[in-house]
């Protein structure tokens, strides 16, 4: 079966980094992407990586690496608005996009 | 103006009525979704219109059906609903093509309480 494993909840402190992980197993592999979700809100695309490396956004980055089957979303300088549930999602050979169940972060003075 | 908006943004409703969706997007995208939202599990593709004809329907119970009379409307028709139907349901668009990643926006959702 296709899954998206990424951990449930991650706790960090204002100013500093922390790094939210997504493993994936698929049929395929057609780019993958990362979402922020405040509660109470629509999912907001952060980013999209189809190739092997490093995308850069201003405090946000996103890591693949498609041969690990493996991303990274890496929130730089957090701050409390930075509080919300990060999702993962995959896109297959089918271009089926398959969801992780998201990351809740929570963020502390 | 958003990119894509849904009405009502909440309802409550009995296992017996029936109780509309609606979406619209102004995005100019050329295929829309309909996902359930559960608390702590992933998004659940429940529809998906290409080009207004639905191209995927992933085995969702009858008692929900869709209707995308346009490319810039979709609805979601409920219909003797469950209580474990409770759910946030989210709307979404994307441009489909090469290229584009087919990034999905969403719209914030319709929180839905059956009793």
């Amino acid at each position: 079966g296709q899954n998206i494993d990424q951990p449930t909840e991650m706790t960090a402190t204002e100013g500093a980094i922390v790094q939210i992980n997504c493993t994936y197993q698929t049929s395929g592999f057609n780019g993958l992407f990362w979402y922020q979700q405040h509660a109470g809100e629509a999912p907001t695309f952060l980013s999209y990586n189809v190739l092997d490396g490093l995308e850069e956004k201003g405090r946000f980055s996103s890591f693949l690496s498609r041969s690990k089957g493996y991303s990274y979303l890496l929130l730089k300088e957090l701050q409390m608005k930075d509080s919300a549930s990060y999702l993962c999602a995959v896109r297959d050979s089918n271009y089926q996009l398959i969801w992780g169940a998201g990351t809740k972060l929570i963020i502390k003075p | 103006e958003t990119g894509v908006t849904q009405t009502p943004r909440h309802l409550v409703m009995g296992m017996t009525n029936k109780k509309s969706l609606k979406c619209e997007q102004h995005l100019g995208h050329n295929a829309m979704y309909w996902y359930k939202q559960s608390a702590k599990k992933p998004l659940e593709l429940m529809f998906v219109y290409s080009l207004e004809e639905r191209v995927e329907n992933n085995s969702v119970p009858s008692r929900f059906s869709p209707e995308c009379p346009n490319s810039s409307h979709l609805f979601l028709h409920l219909h003797t609903l469950q209580p474990e139907d409770s759910a946030l349901y989210l709307c979404a668009s994307s441009q489909d093509g090469e290229g584009t990643g087919n990034t999905i926006y969403f719209g914030e959702g319709s929180w839905l309480t059956v009793v």
